[in-house]
């Protein structure tokens, strides 16, 4: 069965340290990887997304993330983390044979001044 | 319109009550999607529209769950005899023309459900 996990279901950085939040995934076949963040009283915005091609993907507000298929991994990273960072993000997947999301439970980011 | 829209954002309602959510989609998105998040269950599908095609219910955690999508556009989501475990905040996302599975799905605020 396809799943994704999270690793950390919080994680705390200072103001200007690198951001690091781990997702993995489950699946006999590629997917298709996203990341999801998600502030406070409101929906899910895309942060970016791998679908072919290179695997280092940039994003919205300077996140990035890299395709590792040998680890089945897509780690979202930030080289500086800013107090607008904190927020809720989601890794998710989804395949060419289905049209859902399948998301993992989740990462708390707090950034402390 | 400019983004997806969901009414009520907040519904509170008693056990046993049935309750619909609405889902307003971007214009022209042809698929629709109902994701259900919990505090303990994280983000979970519920149910998938895609153009006139059958509905994909495979989400849907039981019977008194439904959805209907009339038009193409505007989705209601209907829980019937309402749990308390069915309290959650419950998110509709829609998607563009191309049926592929990589495009952005775009989400709206949601409506949070509190059963008493």
């Amino acid at each position: 069965a396809q799943s994704v996990t999270q690793l950390g279901s919080h994680v705390s950085v200072s103001e200007g340290a690198l951001v690091l939040l781990r997702c993995n995934y489950s699946s006999s076949v590629p997917p298709y990887l996203f990341w999801y963040v998600q502030y406070p009283n409101q929906g899910l915005q895309l942060l970016l997304k791998y679908t072919t091609g290179a695997t280092l993907v940039k994003g919205i507000n300077g996140f990035e993330a890299e395709f590792k298929k040998s680890e089945t991994s897509f780690h979202l990273t930030k080289p500086s983390a800013h107090m607008s960072d904190a927020a809720e993000y989601f890794c998710a997947v989804s395949f060419p044979s289905q049209g859902n999301l399948i998301f993992g439970k989740g990462t708390k980011l707090s950034v402390k001044p | 319109g400019a983004g997806v829209s969901q009414s009520p954002s907040n519904k509170v309602t008693e056990k046993g009550k049935d309750v619909e959510l609405r889902c307003d989609p971007i214009s022209g998105h042809t698929a629709l999607y109902w994701y259900r998040q919990s505090l303990g269950q994280g983000l979970e599908f519920l149910i998938y529209f895609q153009g006139n095609s059958a509905p994909d219910k495979s989400g849907l955690p039981s019977d008194r769950f439904s959805a209907e999508r009339t038009g193409g556009s505007v989705s209601t989501l209907t829980i019937q005899r309402t749990q308390q475990e069915d309290s959650a905040v419950y998110l509709c996302a829609s998607r563009g023309h191309l049926a592929t599975a990589y495009n952005e799905q775009f989400f709206g605020p949601g409506t949070r459900l509190t059963v008493l």
